[in-house]
């Protein structure tokens, strides 16, 4: 089974601009979580999508927002980027997000703001 | 929320040593404790999960204990090798109004030197 795919893997972008990040989950998952993973901060929950309604959303600006479409296939978009949310963002799916349901990352977007 | 805390933030061992990494949890809802590990330019891969019906698990070189008592876990990796060095998280589940919390720790770096 092939597992969680993430595009594009690295991204270089300005300040003000906005971003398109894309995960396609594991076949069969329809629970898909995002994270932001940076030096300082570890890995931050974003948000969590199942069956197209967010579900879960962690502390961030609403710059952040996602969605997810019928086949389970996630967005999430950075709007007005800031320096700041140069990270590594992390695609999470599992069968259907319950509390002892097992995630699995992708490989992650390496997102550069200059 | 649940806090969960990692420790120690680096270890170095040498190749064949044993590692341990230990972790403990403040909610006593979570019940669902997983260990990644995470290896340069790669997202996070689980190697190991336990559920909180279980005390122990082990899987060859690799195990994990679960103290629901003391709110703690720990990582156990025997007869550690060069390919072991990677970064580990632990995390730690609850469902919540149906769907999944999940926290990470900071991560342990370790360093087999061969």
């Amino acid at each position: 089974k092939a597992g969680v795919t993430q595009t594009p893997r690295y991204l270089i972008k300005t300040r003000g601009q906005q971003v398109t990040l894309s995960c396609s989950p594991i076949s069969g998952h329809r629970s898909v979580s995002w994270y932001q993973q940076t030096p300082g901060q570890g890995l931050q929950f974003l948000f969590e999508y199942f069956s197209e309604t967010q579900r879960n959303k962690g502390n961030f600006p609403g710059r952040f927002s996602g969605r997810q479409f019928s086949n389970s296939r996630s967005e999430m978009n950075v709007s007005t980027l800031e320096l700041g949310d140069s990270a590594l963002y992390l695609c999470a799916s599992s069968l259907w997000g319950g509390g002892t349901d097992t995630q699995y990352f992708g490989p992650g977007t390496r997102l550069t703001v200059l | 929320g649940e806090n969960v805390e990692q420790h120690p933030s680096t270890l170095s061992v040498q190749e064949g040593d044993s590692a341990v990494i230990k972790c403990t949890y403040s909610d006593s809802a979570s019940n669902y404790f997983p260990w990644y590990k995470q290896e340069l330019g790669k997202g996070p891969q689980l190697i190991i999960d336990i559920r909180s019906n279980v005390g122990e698990k082990k899987d060859q070189r690799i195990a994990v204990t679960l103290n629901k008592t003391a709110k703690h876990f720990s990582l156990h990796i025997t007869e550690t090798q060069p390919e072991d060095s990677a970064v580990y998280f632990c995390a730690a589940s609850a469902d919540s109004g149906g769907y999944q919390k999940v926290t990470f720790g900071t991560g342990t770096k370790l360093q087999v030197i061969p």
